[in-house]
């Protein structure tokens, strides 16, 4: 069965950095890209990025252009996070998501398979 | 930049009652317009997607509909599983995204 699974929690203090994983199972990797969504506390999703496995090419919000950087490593079959300049406005739940596609157009995709999540704390 | 905005933030309602839900986007979206349930403590996940297509195994209570910025999600008749937390999703070229900011629908 799919399956995508994340790393565990992490406290960072205000500047640090954090790399988040996500291992997928249960599917072809390569096939299917893979997107970043962060959870607040007050519990808004916000759209991060997102990775196409296949070739590596990415794409980022605007809100996290030069802060966020998405990677892949095809043979360990994993995505990962990687955020810098942390603030306390970062504390929230990491969630990685696959996306499938309904039509052949770019615009025609949802999550169909999400992680289960990774809280990362950010306080002094 | 497209804002999504959902409507109401909250809502009560009771087991059996109907309810909608709507999303409306600051310019037109066509049909790319999804949604998602996430109960506390859980992932999203997916209900309807293209704005009024249901997800295989999503109960028929549930139904999308819309289209250029003014979206629905309708739960016919509530039951109580249905109490949790409900996001619309515009998706758009290059496959970017765009959430609401939720509707937590409680229990009356």
């Amino acid at each position: 069965q799919v399956q995508l699974v994340q790393s565990g929690a992490e406290v960072k203090k205000p500047g640090a950095s954090v790399k988040v994983s996500c291992k997928a199972s249960g599917y072809f990797f390569s096939s299917y890209d893979v997107h970043w969504v962060r959870q607040d506390p007050g519990q808004r999703l916000e759209w991060m990025g997102w990775i196409n496995t296949g070739n590596g090419d990415t794409k980022y919000s605007e809100k996290f252009q030069g802060r966020v950087t998405i990677t892949r490593d095809t043979s360990a079959r994993t995505v990962y996070m990687d955020m810098t300049s942390l603030t306390s406005e970062d504390t929230g739940v990491y969630y990685c998501a696959r996306i499938d596609r309904y039509c052949s157009s770019t615009s025609c995709f949802f999550f169909d398979y999400w992680g289960q999540g990774s809280l990362v704390t950010v306080s002094s | 930049d497209i804002q999504m905005t959902q409507s109401p933030s909250s809502l009560s309602a009771s087991v059996g009652d109907r309810v909608t839900i709507t999303c409306r986007a600051s310019q037109s979206i066509n049909n790319y317009l999804n949604w998602y349930q996430q109960k506390p403590g859980k992932v999203p996940e997916l209900l309807i997607y293209a704005a009024s297509s249901l997800r295989s195994g999503v109960p028929s209570r549930f139904s999308g509909g819309g289209s250029g910025t003014d979206f629905t999600l309708t739960i016919s008749s509530l039951q109580p599983e249905d109490f949790a937390t409900y996001y619309c999703q515009h998706t758009s070229s290059s496959y970017l995204s765009t959430f609401g900011q939720g509707t937590k629908l409680e229990i009356k």
